[in-house]
């Protein structure tokens, strides 16, 4: 039983270049969500969605979209990488509210 | 605006000690109160999930209290190991219903375990 997979682990980008992170669970979750964590600051959240084909905006989601296909993927795409977007993006899931989230390893992205 | 601040900052201690860590908030509406612990480089994972009708909860050598009246929660950790050392956030939910949690996270206290 994997979790929450992240891929891929470290990324360094050009500015202007885009690329998408991926999120895979094999829990069955409901909700997903797509957070950055900046030093000196608490989590913030980007995107999350509720269920499959389903997706909405959080707290600092200017420079990303994210789309739900299937269920057990929720992906975090970046059109055009910029400095300020160098940071480290955790994927969580949870069956829902109220309950605790199972969080990814996390992935290290450069943007230079 | 919903904060969640904790204290210390940053904490040395000696394996085998006991130490405890604090946790304010101002979050409203109030779900509920969560602890993590952030091992270097890996994602956050879950201690201990508290609601308002909950003053203290455990798992293993972690105990967790609340004080919802004066929005305060503390993360008592007995009888430390090295692998306790780690970040531990503190994160409050302020759900009210629709998609996410609502959740504030803390900053974190970095707790150095030294042999």
């Amino acid at each position: 039983n994997a979790g929450v997979t992240q891929t891929p682990k470290f990324r360094v980008l050009k500015t202007g270049q885009s690329m998408t992170l991926l999120c895979a669970q094999d829990m069955n979750h409901e909700y997903m969500y797509w957070y950055r964590q900046d030093p000196g600051m608490g989590l913030r959240l980007i995107h999350y969605s509720v269920g499959e084909g389903t997706t909405a905006k959080g707290e600092v989601p200017d420079g990303y979209n994210v789309s739900r296909l299937k269920k057990q993927n929720f992906l975090l795409g970046l059109e055009s990488a910029a400095p300020s977007q160098t940071s480290v993006y955790f994927c969580a899931s949870t069956p829902g509210p109220f309950r605790g989230y199972t969080f990814g390893s996390g992935t290290r992205l450069t943007v230079v | 605006k919903n904060q969640v601040e904790q204290s210390p900052q940053s904490l040395i201690i000696l394996e085998g000690k006991n130490c405890t860590l604090q946790c304010n908030y101002t979050v409203s509406p109030f779900s509920n109160l969560r602890w993590y612990k952030q091992d270097t480089g890996r994602g956050p994972v879950s201690l201990t999930i508290m609601t308002f009708s909950e003053n203290t909860k455990s798992n293993g050598r972690y105990t967790a209290t609340l004080d919802a009246d004066t929005k305060q929660s503390s993360l008592h950790i007995t009888a430390s190991q090295l692998s306790d050392s780690a970040s531990y956030i503190c994160v409050v939910s302020s759900y009210s219903g629709g998609g996410a949690d609502g959740l504030t996270f803390g900053k974190g206290t970095h707790l150095i375990i030294q042999p």
